[in-house]
C-alpha cells in the first residue's frame, strides 16, 4: 500500500512564524503535490513537482514556498504566516508510470495561525 | 435519498438504502474522472474512476455514471452503510496537461 505521511496531524503558530509542512512518501512515486482545502472550495492546487529538485506553481502558490530535495520528500513553506493561511493542508503523491492518474493523499495537517 | 448537485452539500440516508451522489464538471476537455472518499480526520482515498471513453463503470457496491453531453457524473452507492459516512468529491483531469479540477464535495450521513 503506498503512504503518505504528513509530520503533524495538528498546528498552531503565530502570524508572522515561518511554518515548514513536511510529506513524505514511501513508494518511490515521481510526482509530489500540496493542496490546501477549505470549507465550500474544494482543494486548491498550491504548488507541484514532477521530480526532484523541481517545482511547479499551482493555482494558489502567493505566500508559500516548497522544497524538494529529495524523491521521498516535499516540504511546504509558509515564510510568514497569516490567519488566512488557516486552513487544512493536504499533500499527495502519483506515480509517473502506470497509466493512472490517481494521486494517493496523506491524512493532512491542519494549521491554525493565531 | 437522491442528491440534487453540489449546491447541495448534505446528503442524508438509511442505511441499506441507494446513495447517489452527483458532480457537475466544468471543462469539457476532461477526459479523466475519479471519485474520492474523506472521512473525517483523515486524507481523500480514492473510490473509482472513469475513462471518458466510459459512460458507467462498476466496482464493488459503486458505480460511476459519466453523462458527456451535460457534462455530469454521479457516483451510487449501493446498501449504504455507516462506514460510507464521508465527504464524496470528484475530480476531472485533463490528461494532456495534467490539470486537475476537484470539486467541493457532498457530505454523506448514514442514519442505522
Amino acid at each position: 500500500d503506498v503512504k503518505v505521511t504528513q509530520s503533524s496531524r495538528y498546528l498552531v503558530k503565530r502570524t508572522g512564524e515561518k511554518v515548514f509542512l513536511e510529506c513524505v512518501q514511501d513508494m518511490d512515486h515521481e510526482n509530489m503535490f500540496w493542496y490546501r482545502q477549505d470549507p465550500g472550495l474544494g482543494l486548491r492546487l498550491i504548488y507541484f513537482s514532477y521530480d526532484v529538485k523541481m517545482k511547479e506553481k499551482g493555482d494558489i502558490p502567493e505566500g508559500y514556498s516548497v522544497s524538494r530535495e529529495k524523491k521521498e520528500r516535499f516540504s511546504l513553506i509558509l515564510e510568514s504566516a497569516s490567519t488566512n493561511q488557516t486552513s487544512m493542508y493536504l499533500c499527495a503523491s502519483r506515480p509517473v508510470a502506470g497509466g493512472t492518474d490517481t494521486q494517493y493523499f496523506g491524512p493532512g495537517t491542519r494549521l491554525t495561525v493565531l | 435519498g437522491e442528491s440534487v448537485g453540489l449546491h447541495l452539500p448534505t446528503l442524508s440516508v438509511q442505511e441499506g438504502d441507494n446513495s447517489i451522489i452527483n458532480c457537475a464538471y466544468s471543462n469539457s476537455a476532461s477526459d479523466y474522472f475519479i471519485w474520492y472518499k474523506q472521512e473525517s480526520g483523515k486524507g481523500p482515498q480514492f473510490i473509482i474512476d472513469i475513462r471518458s471513453n466510459m459512460d458507467k463503470r462498476q466496482g464493488q457496491r459503486v458505480t460511476v455514471l459519466l453523462n458527456k453531453t451535460v457534462k455530469h457524473l454521479s457516483l451510487q452507492i449501493a446498501a449504504t452503510q455507516p462506514g460510507d459516512s464521508a465527504v464524496y468529491f470528484c475530480a476531472e483531469i485533463v490528461t494532456s496537461y495534467d490539470k486537475v479540477i476537484f470539486g467541493p464535495g457532498t457530505s454523506l450521513s448514514v442514519i442505522p
